[in-house]
């Protein structure tokens, strides 16, 4: 079964505390991406790999930190310099520039 | 940077009839234009999309334009049903073919269909 896969699906952070989110992909895809849902907001990048062992930051990073140490693993960590984490996040991966997303995992804060 | 405008935020129809999102684009260079369709809860799914050397594409009920001379393009869904009741997102973006440069979506429009 192929796809993007996200979990968990639904995550609570202690004040001051880091998380991590994880992205996995079995599409063989080089480039993926995280973005941040808010309502009504759309979609906002926060960070996006083009190949392994590189990544970019996308217009909102502040707060958020990465890896990319294999093709098919892209890990976000919302660190506690994020002061309002809670909100729906969306990973990617594309081919031909074509995007394909995961189910999202939903953060809160406790 | 890119930057993206979609009209309508939201977008009430009775089941039968047909409905049109916009979306506008700044960069010129853009090239590619997908449309998503999310339904609540769950991650966006590609409905179809547009390269810039053509200017409409169907694919039975749902059609997109492109027109570039005015930076715009827009999704048609005709015959709506219920089951189309969803938040539709718009992007843009300068990828080539192969490539993978990333998306600009628009902020979303919130299609309800009524029985």
């Amino acid at each position: 079964d192929g796809g993007i896969t996200q979990s968990p699906k639904y995550l609570f952070r202690k004040e001051g505390q880091n998380v991590t989110l994880s992205c996995e992909q079995n599409l063989n895809h080089d480039a993926m991406y995280w973005y941040r849902q808010d309502p009504g907001q759309g979609l906002r990048l926060i960070y996006y790999s083009q190949i392994v062992n590189d990544f970019q930051k996308g217009d909102i990073a502040e707060g958020y930190s990465v890896s990319r140490e294999k093709k098919e693993s892209f890990p976000l960590t919302v660190t506690s310099a994020q002061k309002n984490p809670t909100a729906f996040y969306l990973c990617a991966s594309s081919i031909a520039n074509i995007q394909y997303f995961g189910a999202g995992t939903r953060l809160s804060v406790l | 940077g890119e930057n993206v405008e979609q009209h309508p935020s939201t977008l009430s129809v009775q089941e039968g009839d047909s409905a049109v999102i916009k979306c506008t684009y700044s960069d010129s260079a853009s090239n590619y234009f997908p449309w998503y369709k999310q339904e609540l809860g769950k991650g966006p799914q590609l409905i179809i999309d547009i390269r810039s050397n053509v200017g409409e594409k169907k694919d039975q009920r749902i059609a997109v334009t492109l027109n570039k001379t005015a930076k715009h393009f827009s999704l048609h869904i005709t015959e709506t049903q219920p089951e189309d009741s969803a938040v539709y997102f718009c992007a843009a973006s300068k990828g080539v073919e192969g490539g993978s440069e990333k998306l600009v979506f628009g902020k979303g429009t919130k299609l309800t269909v009524n029985p």
